[in-house]
């Protein structure tokens, strides 16, 4: 089974904090995924990954980065943490071009932050 | 500007019930529509549909595409309480999976 772990389930910060949100997958998946999801907006796309060191911004990057120096491994970084991002993060991950199977995401646990 | 719109937003239906739902999309490069489930935590993935008119189905669940329409529906009979949830469709382009807001499905003893 494919798993996705994420750093934290639950986490609180100040504003101006930065923070970091770990995500990890156990299945050589090429693409990764940050998510962020709020009632009534659904799932926005923040930044994805489809190789090592490579990164592309998604819908919604402002006030965040992110890194990959490992395939298994994609972090999400808010360089000062503000009230607006309280919101569950949501980490994904995926196979690359290829395979018919391919463009299935599987899903971390999520990571709900408070930014006070 | 890529967007995909679920519809209703929400239902309260009751156990035996059969529900469709419904998932519009306008994506660039589109590649393939999927169905996700998504009860206390993460999603977890239900269908994903590349093909216009073939039915895809697990169980109770049943989807289906229409790529001249740009639409999707996703059909749960003899529904359980079990099945409350939310309802998350994507359309997939080239990288980016674009999410709707989900239907919110509540099934009633």
């Amino acid at each position: 089974d494919v798993k996705v772990t994420q750093s934290s389930r639950y986490l609180v910060k100040r504003t101006g904090e930065k923070v970091f949100l770990e995500c990890v997958q156990d299945m050589d998946h090429e693409n990764m995924f940050w998510y962020r999801q709020d009632p009534g907006l659904g799932l926005r796309l923040i930044y994805f990954s489809y190789d090592v060191k490579m990164k592309e911004k998604g819908d919604i990057p402002e006030g965040y980065s992110v890194s990959r120096e490992k395939k298994e491994r994609f972090s999400l970084i808010l360089e000062s943490a503000s009230t607006n991002q309280t919101s569950m993060y949501l980490c994904a991950s995926s196979l690359g071009a290829g395979r018919a199977d391919s463009y299935e995401q599987y899903f971390g646990p999520g990571t709900r932050l408070t930014v006070t | 500007e890529d967007k995909v719109v679920q519809s209703p937003l929400s239902l309260v239906v009751h156990e035996g019930d059969t529900v469709t739902l419904n998932c519009s999309y306008e994506v660039t490069n589109f590649r393939s529509l999927l169905w996700y489930k998504q009860e206390k935590k993460a999603p977890t993935f239900l269908f994903m549909l590349t093909s216009s008119g073939i039915e895809k189905k697990s169980g109770r669940l049943s989807s289906i595409l229409d790529k001249k329409e740009l639409f999707s529906i996703l059909n749960i009979t003899a529904t359980q309480t079990g099945d409350s949830a939310i309802y998350l469709c994507a359309g997939r382009g080239t990288y980016k999976y674009i999410f709707g807001t989900g239907t919110r499905l509540k099934v009633l003893a």
